[in-house]
């Protein structure tokens, strides 16, 4: 069975600064999806960024990049120059390929402070 | 092209009474997806239908709990005689009936309070 791990249940960072959520998975299966999700107060499920297990390359959207380290099991998402609008929680999540289901992390409560 | 909808957004019910939480998915996607979140935790998965079939029903508690995805109409997920530790946030996701299902699109959920 798939399991996914976020180690760090709140984070801070002043604003325009750098922020990494760490986020670990276990899977037996080679071929995979990776996502980072936003879920801010208002509880609408927004993706953020998506990573194929099969891409040696690290996905990257605006602000937004992840250190994907496959051997290591490790999907970690890096928020540049942080914004208010960013507070919210994320979570990691693992679909297996072709099956559209996901399974999540616990999530990350991210503020950033002005 | 509308989004995943979902309704009610939120929905009271005193315990022991059914709750029914629909969800419409995107233009033309046939795979439905529904999870649970508890207060303060992530979503879980709990049943995975297509038209007119259970595809995986893996997370859904054994009991007074159902999922359906008729021909025609939205997907229902049904909780007969709730109880107060089905109080949570429920999503749906829905993803197309072809090639890769590699993304899920989400509603904005149905916070059920059971009181």
């Amino acid at each position: 069975a798939q399991t996914v791990t976020q180690s760090q249940p709140e984070m801070s960072v002043q604003e325009a600064e750098t922020v990494t959520l760490s986020c670990t998975y276990d899977t037996s299966e080679n071929n995979y999806y990776l996502f980072w999700y936003k879920q801010p107060p208002s509880r609408q499920m927004i993706l953020v960024i998506r990573q194929e297990a099969y891409k040696q390359q690290n996905a990257t959207e605006n602000r937004f990049s992840v250190n994907f380290q496959k051997a290591a099991k490790s999907f970690s998402l890096k928020i540049s120059d942080s914004q208010l609008g960013d507070t919210a929680m994320y979570f990691c999540a693992f679909m297996a390929s072709n099956t559209g289901k996901l399974i999540f992390g616990q999530g990350t409560t991210l503020q950033v402070k002005p | 092209n509308a989004g995943v909808m979902q309704n009610p957004r939120h929905l009271v019910r005193r315990r022991g009474q059914e709750a029914r939480l629909r969800c419409s998915p995107m233009k033309g996607h046939s795979h439905v997806y529904w999870y649970r979140q508890l207060p303060e935790e992530g979503l879980k998965f709990m049943v995975y239908l297509q038209k007119e079939n259970i595809i995986d029903e893996s997370g859904m508690p054994k009991e007074r709990f159902s999922a359906e995805f008729p021909k025609e109409g939205p997907s229902i997920l049904r909780i007969q005689q709730v109880v107060r530790g089905d109080s949570a946030a429920y999503f749906c996701a829905s993803s197309p009936p072809t090639g890769e299902r590699t993304e899920a699109f989400f509603g904005q959920g149905t916070r059920l309070t059971v009181v």
